[in-house]
């Protein structure tokens, strides 16, 4: 089944760590995404790329860095940089344009030990 | 001018009343609408969408609304039930500038037995 695979499910990060996520998605899909949730501010959009070797900032990019080597790949590394990393991190994909809705993976729930 | 904005955060229904979610938006290039619904522990998933040369769209149970001219759309779930209780989110975009998604913050339904 195609689908967009997050993981871990759960991470643990001790302070002055980097840790990183990874979304994998085989649904040919040329746009990828990274989303934070945190409890009563909706989705916030942190990176997002329409193609590979390519990507922007969105709303909330600092303390974080993506890379887009491969179309099914688009890993999020949370740096040391990020003072309040604790969230629920979501990604996402889409095909580029068009009035097409994006795919959500399970995410991965990040807590600071 | 990029907000949505989404009312109420948090709603609770009696099972087999109707439930109603609101949203708002100021950038008028906006054409595309999308809802989401998302269970604890998951990524959103597309419930239903609409374009703006229509007014209405119906899939089963749920209906989205939408007056172009107050720039508000509107989720209604009728005959809501307890499998409903989830947090929906409406979101946005321009789809001739890519495929960025505007998110509103959310509402958690909540529909008792």
């Amino acid at each position: 089944d195609g689908g967009i695979t997050q993981s871990p499910k759960y991470l643990f990060r001790k302070e002055g760590q980097n840790v990183t996520l990874s979304c994998e998605q085989n649904l040919n899909h040329d746009a990828m995404y990274w989303y934070r949730q945190d409890p009563g501010q909706g989705l916030r959009l942190i990176y997002y790329s329409q193609i590979v070797n390519d990507f922007q900032k969105g709303d909330i990019a600092e303390g974080y860095s993506v890379s887009r080597e491969k179309k099914e790949s688009f890993p999020l590394t949370v740096t040391s940089a990020q003072k309040n990393p604790t969230a629920f991190y979501l990604c996402a994909s889409s095909i580029t344009g068009g009035d097409q809705p994006q795919h959500f993976g399970d995410g991965t729930r990040l807590s600071i030990l | 001018q990029q907000q949505v904005k989404q009312s109420p955060q948090s709603l609770i229904v009696q099972k087999g009343g109707i439930s109603i979610i609101n949203c708002a938006y100021e950038n008028t290039a906006f054409d595309y609408f999308p809802w989401y619904q998302q269970f604890p522990g998951k990524g959103p998933a597309l419930l239903i969408a609409i374009r703006p040369d229509v007014s209405e769209k119906k899939e089963g149970r749920f209906t989205i609304s939408f007056n172009k001219s107050a720039k508000q759309f509107s989720l209604h779930i009728m005959d809501s039930q307890p499998g409903d209780s989830a947090t929906y989110f409406c979101a946005a975009k321009v789809v001739t500038s890519g495929s960025r998604l505007t998110f509103g913050e959310g509402t958690q339904l909540t529909v008792n037995p």
